[in-house]
Parts: C-alpha cells; sequence; structure tokens
C-alpha cells in the first residue's frame, strides 16, 4: 500500500525557509504515471496547491508562490522536497504531500493518495 | 477568492439527498478539465471521493456521485448519513494559471 511521510521542523522564524521532505514507500516515484505534490492549509481554511513535481524534475508551481517555491526529487531516496523561502506568519498551515495523477500534456489530475500533515508554524 | 467557487456550507437530515455546487470558468472547468471531489474529516487528510467528473475510487459508496456540466459541477451525497458531516472540495486545472486549483470548500452539516 503507498505510503507518503512528511517531516521536518515544525517551527519555522518569520524570514527564514520552511524546508520538508516527504518520504513514498510502497512504490516508486519514478512511475510516469504521475507527479508528487505539495498541498497546504492555514488552521480553519480551505487547501492550497503549492506545487507539483515528476521525476524527471520538471515542475508545476502556484503563480502566487513560484517566486518562494522550489521543490525537489530525491529518486535514489524514493522522496521530495519542497523550500518555501522568506516566511511570513501566513505561511503557518499543515503541509501535505500527496501522489498527483499526470492527465495529460499540460494537464494536471486528482491527488491520490495524501500524507497526514505535518504542521508548520511560523513565529519567532 | 477562490478560482472555483463553492457554498461555504449546506445541511441536511439523515436520509436525505444533498448536492454541492463548483463554479468554475473558460479556463478551468468550462475548457474541459476534470473536476475531482475530497472529503476532509476533522482533523484528517483529504481523501479522494470522486475523481474525472464521476468516478470513485475503491471503497467509496455510490451513495456519492459527481456530474460536470459547462462552467459548474456538483457533488451529490443521497442517504446521508452522520459520518458524511465533513468539509468537502472540488479541484480542477486551471489553464490560465497552469496549475491545479481548488474551491473554497463547503461545510456539510448532518442534522
Amino acid at each position: 500500500q503507498l505510503q507518503l511521510q512528511e517531516s521536518g521542523p515544525g517551527l519555522v522564524k518569520p524570514s527564514e525557509t520552511l524546508s520538508l521532505t516527504c518520504t513514498v514507500s510502497g512504490a516508486s516515484i519514478t512511475t510516469t504515471s504521475f507527479y508528487w505534490g505539495w498541498i497546504r492549509q492555514p488552521p480553519g481554511k480551505g487547501l492550497e496547491w503549492i506545487g507539483s513535481i515528476y521525476y524527471n524534475g520538471n515542475t508545476y508551481y502556484n503563480p502566487s508562490l513560484k517566486s518562494r517555491v522550489t521543490i525537489s526529487v530525491d529518486t535514489s531516496n524514493n522522496q521530495f522536497s519542497l523550500k518555501l523561502s522568506s516566511v511570513p506568519a501566513a505561511d503557518t498551515a499543515v503541509y501535505y504531500c500527496a501522489r498527483h495523477f499526470r492527465a495529460g500534456y499540460n494537464n494536471l489530475g486528482y491527488f491520490d493518495f495524501w500524507g497526514q500533515g505535518t504542521l508548520v508554524t511560523v513565529s519567532s | 477568492q477562490s478560482v472555483l467557487t463553492q457554498p461555504p456550507s449546506v445541511s441536511g437530515a439523515p436520509g436525505q439527498r444533498v448536492t454541492i455546487s463548483c463554479t468554475g470558468s473558460s479556463s478551468n472547468i468550462g475548457a474541459g478539465y476534470d473536476v475531482h471531489w475530497y472529503q476532509q474529516l476533522s482533523g484528517t487528510a483529504p481523501k479522494l471521493l470522486v475523481y474525472g467528473n464521476s468516478n470513485r475510487p475503491s471503497g467509496v459508496p455510490d451513495r456519492f456521485s459527481g456530474s460536470k456540466s459547462g462552467t459548474s459541477a456538483s457533488l451529490a451525497i443521497t442517504g446521508l448519513q452522520a459520518e458524511d458531516e465533513a468539509d468537502y472540495y472540488c479541484q480542477s486545472y486551471d489553464s490560465s494559471l497552469s496549475g491545479s486549483v481548488f474551491g473554497g470548500g463547503t461545510k456539510l452539516t448532518v442534522l
């Protein structure tokens, strides 16, 4: 059974860089049918897609976050990672990693498997 | 302001049928991109409920059904049960943004 697990610091200082890693087990991250994505949810609010990466490094980013986001993939360890720079308090959220169906050229589909999520608080 | 618009809340009594709408535009739903639906129980990660407008993953009861027409989509839940009380989100792809977009979410209350 496919499982995803987020890991990283639960507390980040304002203006610093938030870094998270998602470890995938039960399937290879190099599968051709899927991207691997990050989604966040501020406390009491809705879901926001951050970005997604293919095993070859191809990425899609949310335009509203693109200037601060870097998503990378480590196929040897079956992991992918998120870096979000210059974080303000508004970046406080539960961060989820998920498998993202590759619907076709210039088209991303559904998220079928999700990690449990990790709360990252931005505070001094 | 979400790209996809959902009602903030809906409610229904046990056994009733409720629908949740998801309204988009010509750059997402109206452009032919698929709509997907998620259920998020309190304190848990979202769960895929419907994909590709109307398909259910294995294990999802047939009480849940999705449809799409024009620039909108709907999730219908029949035979409402107390365990259906949750937040529901629609999701699609937007060609103007070149990325995935979510609706703002709808809180379903079972009376």
